[in-house]
C-alpha cells in the first residue's frame, strides 16, 4: 500500500533563517505531488505542485521554493524565513491522473512551522 | 474563478444527524471530496463523489451532490463525539493544473454528549 511520510512533525525556527520540510512517497511510481499550506485562519493555500520530476508549478509568489530530486521526493524551501511563513504545511500525492486512482489526494500528518 | 464556500461552524448532540453544506463555482469540476481533520493532524480522505452521480453512500457518510445548484452536502448519521473535527469540501481543479484541489474554508463540527 502506499504511504505518505512528511518530516520534521515540528519546528521552531528564527527569522531570517533557512528551512527545508521533507516529503516521501512510498508504494507508487510518478506520483503528482503538492504542497499546501494551512494558516491560523483554517483555509488551505496550494503553494506548489510536481507532476514529475524536476517539474515544479509555483500558485503564489512567495518566499518559499519546492523542488523534486527524485521521483517520490518533494521538499519545500526557504533560504530566509519571515514572521508570515509561520503555518502548518502538508504535503500530499495522487496517482498519475492517466488513471481513475489519480482522482483522490491523501495527504502527511502535517508539519507544524512556527517562526520566531 | 473557482471557489468553495462553507459555513464555519456547525454544533450538534451525540446521536443525532449531523449536515455539512458546500458551494462550489467550477461548473466544470469532476470530482468533489470531503476530508476530516482533527485537532493537529493532517487531512484524511472521507469520500468523494463524482459528477455524473446524485448520491453515494458509505456507512454512516451521506453525499449528496446538486450539480444545477453546484451545491455539495455531507450527511453524517448517528453522529458521535468522534466525529468532532473540522471537515472541508473540496473541487478537482483544472487538469492541466496537475488535479490540484480547490478547499472550502472548512465546517467546525462540535458535538455535545
Amino acid at each position: 500500500s502506499q504511504t505518505i511520510h512528511q518530516w520534521p512533525a515540528t519546528l521552531v525556527q528564527p527569522v531570517g533563517s533557512p528551512l527545508s520540510l521533507e516529503c516521501t512517497v512510498e508504494g507508487t511510481s510518478n506520483p503528482n505531488l503538492y504542497w499546501y499550506r494551512q494558516a491560523a485562519g483554517r483555509g488551505l493555500q496550494l503553494l506548489f505542485y510536481s507532476v514529475g520530476i524536476g517539474q515544479i508549478s509555483s500558485e503564489v509568489p512567495q518566499n518559499l521554493s519546492a523542488s523534486r530530486p527524485q521521483d517520490r521526493q518533494f521538499i519545500l524551501s526557504s533560504k530566509k524565513l519571515l514572521l508570515s511563513d509561520s503555518g502548518f504545511y502538508l504535503c500530499a500525492w495522487s496517482a498519475s491522473l492517466a488513471i481513475p486512482s489519480g482522482n483522490t489526494i491523501y495527504f502527511g500528518e502535517g508539519s507544524w512551522l512556527t517562526v520566531v | 474563478g473557482e471557489d468553495v464556500e462553507q459555513s464555519l461552524f456547525l454544533s450538534v448532540r451525540e446521536g443525532d444527524s449531523s449536515v455539512i453544506n458546500c458551494t462550489y463555482t467550477d461548473s466544470s469540476s469532476t470530482y468533489l471530496y470531503w476530508y476530516k481533520q482533527e485537532p493537529g493532524a493532517g487531512l484524511q480522505l472521507l469520500t468523494y463523489i463524482f459528477s455524473n452521480m446524485d448520491m453515494k453512500q458509505d456507512q454512516r457518510l451521506t453525499v449528496l451532490l446538486n450539480k444545477k445548484d453546484k451545491h455539495l452536502s455531507l450527511r453524517i448519521a448517528d453522529t458521535q463525539t468522534g466525529d468532532s473535527a473540522i471537515y472541508f469540501c473540496a473541487e478537482k481543479g483544472d487538469w492541466n493544473q496537475g488535479g490540484k484541489l480547490i478547499f472550502g474554508q472548512g465546517t467546525e463540527l462540535s458535538v455535545k454528549p
